[in-house]
């Protein structure tokens, strides 16, 4: 498995514009999370899916983000309109379930987008 | 509440000297995982080890060993030896099985191992 893949890899916008994040997780793994990384507020975990429903969407920042999984290898993250504090690094990762398993809980990252809202 | 906190923001060691990361954590669930993940400079997360609330009995892999301790609610990480390539920073984690399996970062310590 080619591991958890992210596109775009980096991403200049200008506020107010829409911005869209894709996410393949590795194949197999039943869950997917969504974070953001900034130097001030370290990983924050956005959302995650199970199964491909969203299980928690509490750390969403506000409506201007939206996430979706239509189907179990792919997902989207979407921000519009776009800020200049939503520029961050935005990480996806997959898991197996925590079912006991040595591959249980255990993270697999992409190599993450960088975003700058202009 | 599920937390993880992580004191040490920065720290900078020489190398070959020996430094721990500390990590304490709060849950209210008696099972539930732990981690530590790596992210060097290049940007992405390596997973480092997986301790599950039930063991509690240290681990040492290397250079790296893992102190578990459930009375202080701690699982810190010390780096033997350190050498230069373990400049990064250094995430620790929490997983609780009463909720849906959901992961939460603590908000790292940037290590720097000077030559």
């Amino acid at each position: 498995d080619a591991g958890v893949i992210q596109s775009p890899r980096h991403e200049v916008t200008e506020m107010g514009q829409e911005v869209t994040l894709r996410c393949k997780p590795i194949s197999g793994h039943d869950y997917l999370f969504w974070y953001r990384q900034t130097m001030m507020r370290g990983l924050e975990l956005l959302i995650y899916f199970n199964n491909n429903v969203p299980i928690d969407d509490s750390g969403m920042p506000e409506d201007r983000f939206s996430a979706k999984m239509p189907n179990a290898s792919f997902s989207t993250l979407k921000i519009q309109p776009s800020e200049p504090r939503d520029s961050a690094v935005y990480f996806c990762a997959s898991s197996l379930p925590g079912q006991g398993s040595s591959g249980a809980n255990v993270l697999t990252f992409g190599a993450g987008s960088r975003l700058t809202v202009l | 509440a599920q937390k993880v906190t992580q004191a040490q923001t920065e720290i900078s060691v020489v190398e070959k000297e020996d430094v721990t990361l500390d990590c304490v954590y709060e849950t209210r669930d008696t099972t539930y995982y732990l981690f530590w993940y790596k992210q060097p400079p290049s940007g992405e997360l390596v997973f480092l080890i997986r301790r599950n609330s039930f063991d509690e009995q240290n681990e040492i892999s290397g250079r790296y060993s893992w102190n578990f301790q459930k009375s202080t609610s701690s699982f810190n990480f010390t780096i033997t030896a350190s050498q230069v390539v373990d400049s990064a920073v250094y995430f620790c984690a929490l997983s609780e099985r009463g909720r849906d399996d959901k992961i939460i970062f603590g908000k790292g310590t940037r290590l720097h191992i000077l030559p």
